[in-house]
């Protein structure tokens, strides 16, 4: 069964602090995996997507890596600021499926002051 | 230009009524899917439409339905309301290989729904 699991379900961090947030999918044939920001009571905004052939990718102070053998990818989130407090949701969109796209849970960081 | 856009933007209903989402995409874009937020669930896919017609579906009721129009207008009905029908609805729009953002998927602020 394709899924894609996300850890921690939540974090508190201090602004200014680093943080990864992990992602693991089973999805297969993998197509292409990407991470959204999604701030409270608004619509996702995608911050990376990579393919098979690409094992990292920045937006900014945002940098996420594919293993695509693993099956794993991370987002790690340079000198955290206030509005860096959202949800992180990975996506993972299987080949030869009309583009489904199959959603992680998500990961609610909060970034305190 | 402008990105998707949703209407209403906060909706309240009272349980067994029905209810109509209207979503605009990007211009240029041809494919729209829907999307239910809730707490417990996550994101969760609802149906796609392209060119009118529905192309991919998700494990929801009869009671969700969508349509596409020729200016790729799309709209959501939810039919005899329950009250765990409540959520943040979001639609998405995609570019298709015409576009440079081909396969990016582009999400609108949602229509928070609630049933009372």
């Amino acid at each position: 069964k394709n899924q894609v699991e996300q850890s921690p379900q939540s974090l508190i961090i201090l602004e200014g602090k680093n943080c990864t947030l992990q992602c693991n999918y089973t999805v297969s044939p993998f197509s292409n995996l990407r991470w959204y920001k999604q701030d409270t009571g608004r619509g996702p905004v995608s911050l990376t997507i990579m393919t098979f052939s690409e094992n990292t990718k920045s937006n900014g102070r945002y940098t996420a890596t594919l293993d695509a053998d693993t099956k794993q990818s991370s987002l790690h989130i340079t000198a955290s600021q206030l509005s860096d407090s959202a949800s992180y949701i990975c996506v993972v969109s299987a080949q030869n499926q009309g583009g489904k796209l199959i959603f992680g849970q998500g990961t609610e960081l909060s970034v305190k002051p | 230009k402008a990105g998707v856009t949703q209407t209403p933007r906060y909706l309240i209903k009272t349980r067994g009524q029905q209810v109509t989402l209207s979503c605009s995409p990007i211009s240029g874009h041809r494919s729209v899917s829907w999307y239910q937020q809730t707490p417990g669930q996550g994101l969760q896919f609802l149906f796609e439409y392209f060119s009118e017609t529905q192309r991919n579906k998700g494990n929801f009721p009869g009671r969700f339905s969508g349509r596409q129009f020729s200016n790729s207008r799309s709209e959501m009905n939810v039919s005899t309301l329950e009250l765990g029908d409540s959520a943040l609805y979001l639609c998405a729009s995609k570019g298709t290989g015409e576009t440079k953002d081909y396969n990016e998927q582009f999400f609108g602020p949602g229509t928070r729904l609630t049933v009372l």
